[in-house]
C-alpha cells in the first residue's frame, strides 16, 4: 500500500522557537495534504486542507500565521510550528490523499510527529 | 462538541468471538463513514467503509452496519484474532466548500486475548 512518512517522529524544543515537520508520500503523488492534531485522550482535529501549489486551507480555530503549511510538490508538504508555546505540545499527524479513485478511501495517514515544548 | 462519538474507550474480547465497536454521529451531512485501525507508533490505516445510502458492508472478517435513523454505526470483527489489537477510529466524511474532510471520533481500544 502507500506509504506515508513524517520527520521527525518525535522533537523537544523551547519555548519560541520554531519547529518543522515534513511529510512525504513516499510511492505515490499526493494531489492534497491534511494536517491533523491529537491531544491525549482525544481525537485526530483536522487543522489544514492543503493542496499542491496554492495556499493551505485552515480549519476555523486554527491560526495560519502559528502553522505555516508550505506543500510545495506532489510528494511533499511541510508544517511549521513558529514561536511554539507548551500548549502546542501535541501529536500531529499528516495524511495525503492519491488523485484519483475513492477520495475517502485514498487518504493515507503518516506516523505522526510528537512535539513537546519546554 | 463531538460530532462523532465513540463512548466506549476500550473493549476486550476473547480470541475467536466477536468484536462489537459502536460509533454515534450528530452530524446528518455525514455521506460516508469509515473505520480506522491504528498500531501504536503508526499511522491510522483504512480498514472499511460505508456509504450514508448503504446499511451494511462486508470485507471478510469486517462488517459495518449503518443506522442511519438512529445516527448509530458499527463494525463487527468475527472471529477477533489477538492481531486485531489496536485503536480503531470511527471517522466520517462531509464535503465543505468542495473539500472532502474527515471527523475523526477518539477511538477505542481493542484488546483480543488469546
Amino acid at each position: 500500500g502507500a506509504v506515508v512518512s513524517q520527520h521527525p517522529s518525535w522533537v523537544i524544543c523551547k519555548s519560541g522557537t520554531s519547529v518543522k515537520i515534513e511529510c512525504r508520500s513516499l510511492d505515490f503523488q499526493a494531489t492534497t495534504m491534511f494536517w491533523y492534531r491529537q491531544f491525549p485522550k482525544q481525537s485526530l482535529m483536522l487543522m489544514a486542507t492543503s493542496n499542491e501549489g496554492s495556499k493551505a486551507t485552515y480549519e476555523q480555530g486554527v491560526e495560519k500565521d502559528k502553522f505555516l503549511i508550505n506543500h510545495a510538490s506532489l510528494t511533499l508538504s511541510t508544517l511549521t510550528v513558529t514561536s511554539a508555546h507548551p500548549e502546542d505540545s501535541s501529536f500531529y499527524i499528516c495524511s495525503a490523499r492519491e488523485g484519483r479513485g475513492l477520495t475517502q478511501e485514498t487518504q493515507y495517514f503518516g506516523p505522526g510527529t510528537r512535539l513537546l515544548v519546554l | 462538541d463531538q460530532q462523532v462519538k465513540q463512548n466506549s474507550p476500550s473493549l476486550s474480547v476473547q480470541e475467536g468471538r466477536i468484536s462489537i465497536l459502536n460509533c454515534d454521529y450528530t452530524n446528518s451531512m455525514f455521506d460516508y463513514f469509515l473505520w480506522y485501525k491504528k498500531y501504536p507508533a503508526e499511522g491510522p490505516t483504512f480498514l472499511i467503509s460505508i456509504s450514508s445510502i448503504k446499511d451494511k458492508n462486508e470485507d471478510g472478517r469486517f462488517t459495518v452496519f449503518l443506522n442511519k435513523s438512529a445516527k448509530h454505526l458499527s463494525l463487527h470483527i468475527v472471529p477477533s484474532q489477538p492481531g486485531d489489537s489496536a485503536v480503531y477510529f470511527c471517522a466520517a466524511s462531509f464535503t465543505q466548500g468542495g473539500s472532502e474532510k474527515l471527523v475523526f471520533g477518539k477511538g477505542t481500544k481493542l484488546t483480543v486475548n488469546p
